[in-house]
């Protein structure tokens, strides 16, 4: 069966370190996979999408990389601050006939510590 | 910047009742979309909807859900018999290439 798994529940840092979250997907050719913020009782901000052809993606003190062969993302938060503090989501185009309907792992919940 | 809006923000409604929820997708985009997010659950894919029509839909979106754009601007969800278990976060996205998807502030829905 298809499966989207983001490994850590939760993940406590310090702040100024580097958070890095992880996605695995099973049984999936994504076109795509997107990382969004989510805040408490807010909707999913979209913060980087990477396609199945590129291996690294950077934004500012975001980075995210693609492995098709391993079937996982890393994102990366460097310098992280207090204000990055959200629940993380990745999400997966899966293309073809589902070209623009997400699935949805279940979230990292990153706390980032003054 | 544009945004997504949705209205209401949170609705009561009685078991059996039809509820509608309102979006205003951002006004350049072509692809429009609901998910609902159940408390402590993933975000799930319900609706996308392109030129006037269902482009996929979910096995969750069934005969009870339709969707419809009624003008240039809006963008409903219609529930016509809410269940108790469609209680949930309702968020309406809209994109302007069908790859990222910018979400509104969601419905909360809540049947009693």
């Amino acid at each position: 069966s298809q499966k989207i798994e983001q490994n850590s529940e939760a993940l406590n840092i310090q702040e100024g370190k580097t958070a890095t979250l992880t996605c695995n997907y099973t049984n999936y050719s994504p076109a795509y996979l997107q990382w969004y913020r989510q805040d408490p009782g807010r909707g999913p901000v979209f913060l980087l999408l990477i396609r199945e052809n590129e291996k690294e993606k950077r934004k500012e003190r975001l980075k995210v990389t693609f492995d098709t062969t391993l079937k996982q993302s890393l994102f990366h938060i460097t310098a992280s601050q207090p204000a990055d503090s959200a629940t993380y989501l990745c999400a997966i185009n899966a293309g073809g006939t589902s070209y623009g309907k997400l699935t949805f792992g279940q979230g990292t919940i990153l706390t980032v510590h003054p | 910047e544009p945004e997504v809006t949705q209205t209401p923000s949170h609705q009561v409604t009685q078991m059996g009742q039809e509820v509608i929820l309102r979006c205003v997708p951002i006004s350049n985009h072509l692809y429009f979309y609901w998910y609902r997010q159940i408390l402590g659950q993933k975000v799930e894919f319900l609706v996308s909807f392109y030129n006037n029509e269902i482009s996929e839909k979910s096995e969750i979106f069934d005969d009870q859900f339709s969707v419809e754009r009624p003008d240039g601007s809006n963008f409903t969800l219609k529930i016509r018999s809410t269940k108790l278990e469609d209680s949930a976060m309702y968020f309406c996205a809209s994109s302007p290439t069908n790859t990222e998807a910018f979400f509104g502030q969601g419905t909360r829905l809540t049947v009693v």
